[in-house]
């Protein structure tokens, strides 16, 4: 198994441009999501889906797009890019069943720069 | 809204030595789950350990245990026989029971940093 993926590793945007960071787990996990690292934090969760067809926001969602069509993908869009948004981003997801929730599985993040 | 605090911004352990990190959390819910990530410099987040809520028994790893206070809103993770490949950020989590209404995904708290002297 390949994991939790992630494309680009590394990416330069300038403001006011758009692009799509690219996530995909071959775990047939129902829960994905998208949280942002920023330098001194934690990890602040974006958006999160529980299954295709299903997303919801977190805690800092402005500014970001998702869709998850398939259970495989869920893709994270920057419909215009803020330097504000200069960021880690990491992709997880994780297995839940039985009313239980288990550990989530990280990609190995983004490295976004808005200049 | 749930909250992680981790006290101790950095900390430094001889190698073989013991270390204690400490996490609090604020929750008012009495079913949750509890995590300790490790990121190294290749900034991969790993999962420590994890423990849940409803058991009492504290969670072990090899060389990883935590003691889990549920009274008290702790959960700090004990590292025994330090090495150097420990050397990393460490981030205490918080994930609810519940779902949907935000409530879904992880609680992070700000890190601590931990340091190992060869």
């Amino acid at each position: 198994n390949a994991g939790v993926t992630q494309t680009p590793k590394f990416q330069v945007l300038k403001t006011g441009q758009s692009m799509t960071l690219q996530c995909a787990q071959d775990m047939n996990h129902e829960y994905m999501s998208w949280y942002r690292q920023d330098p001194g934090m934690g990890l602040r969760l974006i958006h999160y889906s529980v299954g295709a067809g299903i997303t919801d926001q977190g805690e800092v969602p402005n500014g970001y797009n998702v869709s998850r069509s398939t259970t495989e993908d869920f893709p994270l869009r920057l419909l215009s890019a803020a330097p504000s948004q200069t960021s880690v981003y990491f992709c997880a997801s994780s297995y839940s069943g039985r009313g239980r929730y288990y550990e989530q599985y990280f990609g190995p993040g983004t490295r976004l720069t808005v200049t | 809204a749930q909250t992680v605090t981790q006290s101790q911004p950095e900390m430094s352990v001889q190698e073989a030595e013991t270390v204690t990190l400490s996490c609090t959390y604020d929750t008012s819910e009495s079913d949750y789950y509890l995590f300790w990530y490790k990121q190294p410099p290749s900034r991969q987040m790993i999962l420590v350990i994890r423990q849940e809520a409803y058991k009492q028994q504290n969670a072990t790893e090899n060389r990883f245990s935590v003691n889990f206070q549920k009274a008290a809103k702790s959960f700090s993770l004990k590292i025994s026989d330090s090495q150097l490949g420990d050397a990393a950020m460490y981030f205490c989590a918080y994930r609810s029971s519940y779902s949907g209404g935000g409530a879904d995904g992880l609680t992070f708290g700000k890190g601590t940093h931990l340091i190992i002297q060869p």
